[in-house]
C-alpha cells in the first residue's frame, strides 16, 4: 500500500481549472514532486519543490502545499493534459521514495 | 541533455534473477542519486531503490531482501538485480535520476516473468 494517497480519477472541462491532491504524513516534512504519464510513455516530471516547474512545462501547471497535503493545479486544462498524474516524495524516514497511487485526469 | 537507456532481457524465468542496466549519457553521474522504478501492467509506479554515485544505497523495504543496485561511474552505468522473481515482478522497469525529484527517466523496458 502507498504512503501517499491520491483520488483515483478526476475530470475537468476543457479550459477549466482542476486540482489534483496528494495526502501523506511525510508531506509535512518533505516536498512532493508530480509526474505526468501519458499512455505508453515514461513519466515526466512536471512539478517539484512545491512550486518549481522544470524547463518546458507550461505555466498553467502550478503546485502548492499545506500541512500533509500537496496539490497540483492545472489552470485552463488542455486536451494534451489528459494523463495519469503521480505524486512522489520521501517517506517518513527520509531515506526512501514513495509514490501515490496515481490520478487519472480526463479532460472533457 | 541527460539521457538514460535501460537494457537487459525482456523475459526472465520464475525463480531466476532479473538483471538490468542503465546507461547515462549527456551528463556526469557525480553528485546525483540514481533510481530504479517499476510499473506492473495497468498499475501505478513503485520505487525499487536508489544509489548515490559513490555507491551508498537505499531500497524499498518490501523488496530489500531481493534487490541489489550497483554503480560503475567509469562506464556511466548503474544496474539492478532482483532475485527469485515471480510473475508479480512482471513490469516495465524504468531508471531515472533522483534529486530526489526524478527529473530524467529512461524510456522503460518491459520485463516479463514466465516459464
Amino acid at each position: 500500500s502507498s504512503e501517499l494517497t491520491q483520488d483515483p480519477a478526476v475530470s475537468v472541462a476543457l479550459g477549466q481549472t482542476v486540482r489534483i491532491t496528494c495526502q501523506g504524513d511525510s508531506l509535512g516534512s518533505y516536498y512532493a514532486s508530480w509526474y505526468q504519464q501519458r499512455p505508453g510513455q515514461a513519466p515526466l516530471l512536471v512539478m517539484y519543490s512545491k512550486n518549481t516547474r522544470p524547463s518546458g512545462i507550461p505555466d498553467r501547471f502550478s503546485g502548492s502545499s499545506s500541512g500533509n497535503t500537496a496539490s497540483l493545479t492545472i489552470t485552463g486544462a488542455q486536451a494534451a493534459d489528459e494523463a495519469d498524474y503521480y505524486c512522489g516524495s520521501r517517506d517518513s524516514s527520509g531515506n526512501r521514495l514513495v509514490f501515490g497511487g496515481g490520478t487519472k485526469l480526463t479532460v472533457l | 541533455q541527460v539521457q538514460l537507456q535501460e537494457s537487459g532481457p525482456g523475459l526472465v524465468r520464475p525463480s531466476e534473477t532479473l538483471s538490468l542496466g542503465c546507461t547515462v549519457s549527456g551528463g556526469s553521474m557525480n553528485s546525483y542519486y540514481w533510481s530504479w522504478i517499476r510499473q506492473p501492467p495497468g498499475k501505478g509506479l513503485e520505487w525499487i531503490g536508489s544509489i548515490y554515485y559513490s555507491g551508498s544505497t537505499n531500497y524499498n523495504l518490501s523488496l530489500k531482501s531481493r534487490v541489489t543496485i550497483s554503480v560503475d561511474t567509469s562506464k556511466n552505468q548503474f544496474s539492478l538485480k532482483l532475485s527469485s522473481v515471480t510473475a508479480a515482478d512482471t513490469a516495465v522497469y524504468y531508471c531515472a535520476r533522483s534529486q530526489p525529484a526524478l527529473d530524467y527517466w529512461g524510456q522503460g523496458t518491459l520485463v516479463t516473468v514466465s516459464s
